[in-house]
């Protein structure tokens, strides 16, 4: 089983839409849930980190953790054709001396269209 | 707003050759990460250093991967004999020299190595 698992799409939403983006993960040492967001030939942009089960919201976005079912939500309401990017979820334990090394998903792709 | 900034964003460079990459972290940054994106697959982590020395590697990273901090402001990377299989999308990151808690990394632009 690998340790984070993410539909890599592509996914394609009319503008205005609510979109919905998942992991799963198997290691329960995970602490820190983070999702990115990369446009092509860019590096990955943090978007939302969580930390322990629940809710945080952000503007559009909202990101949800369910440690006991190990599953991870991003939701953009009112997508628009700005939010058209790779969305990447990401986890970390906490290294020794307090570096974090992140696990990736692969990436959904998203496309909003007009 | 602060950038990592790596350079050259592309470079082409024959199998058996070595290859430098370069990146430029933010300057109050004291944690340093490489990470690689082969094409269509998941961003993977290489390779982490703290306070000039490794702290964490993968099993990617092997005896033909190095880093250095040679001068206080660069963060490089080296792979001594490239093989066609380390073509990739190759990201620096740093963070913030803040332990505890979760600190998120700001990424570089990427240098995409391919190996011919």
């Amino acid at each position: 089983q690998k340790e984070v698992e993410q539909d890599p799409g592509p996914l394609s939403v009319p503008e205005g839409a609510i979109v919905s983006l998942n992991c799963t993960y198997s290691n329960s040492a995970f602490q820190y849930f983070m999702w990115y967001r990369q446009y092509s030939r860019k590096g990955p942009e943090l978007l939302m980190y969580t930390y322990s089960s629940g809710n945080k919201e952000d503007g559009r976005f909202t990101a949800q953790v369910d440690k006991s079912s190990k599953y991870i939500s991003l939701f953009i309401r009112d997508s628009q054709p700005s939010d058209s990017a790779t969305y990447l979820c990401a986890m970390s334990v906490i290294l020794t001396g307090g570096g974090n090394k992140l696990t990736f998903g692969t990436g959904t792709q998203l496309k909003v269209e007009l | 707003e602060p950038e990592v900034t790596q350079t050259p964003s592309h470079q082409v460079t024959q199998m058996g050759q070595e290859v430098i990459l370069r990146c430029v972290p933010i300057s109050n940054h004291l944690y340093f990460y490489w990470y690689r994106q082969i094409l269509g697959q998941k961003v993977e982590f290489l390779v982490s250093f703290y306070n000039n020395e490794i702290s964490e590697k993968s099993e990617i990273f092997d005896d033909q991967f190095s880093v250095e901090r040679p001068d206080g402001s660069n963060f490089t990377l080296k792979i001594r004999s490239t093989k066609l299989e380390d073509s990739a999308m190759y990201f620096c990151a740093s963070r913030p020299p803040r332990t505890g808690g979760f600190y998120g990394y700001t990424f570089g632009s990427g240098t995409r190595l391919t190996v011919v």
